[in-house]
């Protein structure tokens, strides 16, 4: 399988316990987007990395947030002191962009967190 | 304020007939718009999609159009049938030069249910 994988699928944890999420992209893509969804709402924009270095960050990353990616493969989402409100489904996307053209952003399947 | 919205949360449809899924959106720098589709406890899939320089992209059984004067674009897929049931979600991406984070904006989704 040659798609975005996320790992673990699920996670349930309690309030102010830290959790990581793990992203592995489609191989060859330069970009990592970051994306939270919750009930009933479309995915919102987190992060998003070119190669390893991190571009943008959406004011909805607190600083209980941090992504990386190092040498510009996989990437870890972490969430510090989790909170109830944090519970969501956390979706990792990547795609390949040259120059100025439009890039197709794919999907991984997602990591369910729920906070306790 | 919701830049890309999708005002039918639900739609039925008979199998073999089309299915007309809208949205409209009020960012007049969008540039690219794309449509995912997306099951239970999956990740968004990646449908189609048409940059603002057409007003109409085809593929298979699915046709999106672009009305740029009107910031409206359709979603129409024929035949339709059981295993088109789904969420579809349209998002949009403003172009920005050199580095720019085509971060997508995502609207609210359709749940689409395809009657046999």
């Amino acid at each position: 399988d040659t798609g975005v994988s996320q790992n673990p699928r699920h996670k349930i944890t309690k309030r102010g316990q830290n959790v990581t999420f793990r992203c592995d992209p489609i191989s060859e893509h330069n970009r990592l987007y970051w994306y939270r969804q919750t009930l009933g709402q479309g995915p919102e924009f987190l992060t998003y990395f070119q190669n390893e270095a991190q571009l943008e960050k959406s004011r909805l990353l607190s600083d209980r947030f941090s992504a990386e990616r190092p040498k510009g493969s996989f990437s870890t989402l972490e969430i510090q002191r989790t909170e109830q409100g944090d519970s969501a489904m956390y979706l990792c996307a990547s795609s390949f962009i040259s120059g100025g053209g439009a890039d197709t952003q794919y999907f991984g399947p997602g990591t369910r967190l729920t906070v306790l | 304020d919701q830049q890309v919205k999708q005002n039918s949360p639900s739609l039925s449809v008979q199998e073999g007939r089309i299915s007309i899924l809208n949205c409209d959106y009020t960012n007049s720098m969008f540039d690219y718009f794309l449509w995912y589709k997306k099951y239970p406890a999956e990740g968004p899939t990646f449908l189609i999609s048409i940059s603002s320089i057409k007003d109409k992209n085809e593929d298979g059984r699915f046709t999106v159009f672009l009305n740029k004067s009107a910031k409206h674009l359709s979603l129409h897929i024929v035949p339709s049938q059981p295993g088109d049931s789904a969420v579809y979600f349209c998002a949009a991406r403003v172009a920005y030069s050199g580095a720019g984070s085509y971060q997508l904006t995502f609207g609210k989704g359709t749940k689409l249910s395809v009657i046999p």
